[in-house]
């Protein structure tokens, strides 16, 4: 009962560097979206998918890239990490078509550093 | 202007007391969603609770019941009999249907509330 996999859950990066943060989720869910959580910010949207070959850009999407590799799979990217990009990340899915109480299922988040 | 609103940026409370945790929002839309989720020292994010705006009964689960009030645009949770593994950040959160399509919708989120509960 997996529910949202979230890798890795820790990561430091030098500035500069690149690295794609992976997840999957296994409750056949069409959307799937990427957060960033930072001190007294609350959760914010960076991205989102709302089915399969379908990717739009949220509230900060700068920086980032996303690929929805497959109904399951939702990768983020930051091709040049900047300190500005310290947070924690939150994959989440959602199926909409199954009722409008339906929530967004989180993963347990990637703590990502940028030295 | 925030759309999600949550004024009490910590909170305590005696075990076994209730709580009420504050949420005000801010939409034009007619039709929208409003969640709770907790979100404990390890990190996750827990659903606890969803009203919409068109349910007439204020949602309950469990401990958990939200007072809706929709003229004042509040959704604020309520825990009864509070327990110590009460303890974490509580968020709120809006979906606005205007915003949403092809079964995918955006949440906002407000900054949440720290609440302590003290044996």
């Amino acid at each position: 009962n997996a529910g949202v996999t979230q890798t890795p859950k820790f990561q430091v990066l030098k500035t500069g560097q690149s690295m794609t943060l992976q997840c999957a989720q296994d409750m056949n869910h069409n959307s799937m979206y990427w957060y960033r959580q930072d001190p007294g910010m609350g959760l914010r949207l960076i991205y989102y998918s709302a089915s399969e070959g379908t990717t739009d850009k949220g509230e900060v999407p700068n920086g980032y890239n996303v690929s929805r590799l497959n109904k399951r799979e939702f990768s983020l990217r930051l091709e040049s990490a900047a300190p500005s990009q310290t947070s924690v990340y939150f994959c989440a899915s959602s199926d909409l078509n199954s009722g409008t109480d339906q929530p967004q299922h989180f993963g347990d988040g990637t703590r990502l550093s940028i030295l | 202007a925030q759309k999600i609103t949550q004024t009490q940026p910590g909170m305590f409370v005696q075990e076994k007391e209730a709580v009420t945790l504050d949420c005000t929002y801010d939409t034009s839309d007619q039709s929208y969603g409003l969640f709770w989720y907790k979100q404990p020292s390890s990190g996750e994010m827990i659903f606890l609770i969803y009203q919409g705006s068109y349910d007439e009964q204020n949602a309950t689960e469990g401990r958990y019941s939200l007072n809706f009030q929709k003229a004042r645009k509040s959704a604020n949770l309520v825990i009864s009999a509070s327990q110590l593994g009460d303890s974490a950040m509580y968020f709120c959160a809006m979906r606005e249907d205007a915003y949403s399509g092809a079964g995918s919708y955006q949440l906002t989120f407000g900054k949440g509330t720290k609440l302590s509960v003290i044996p």
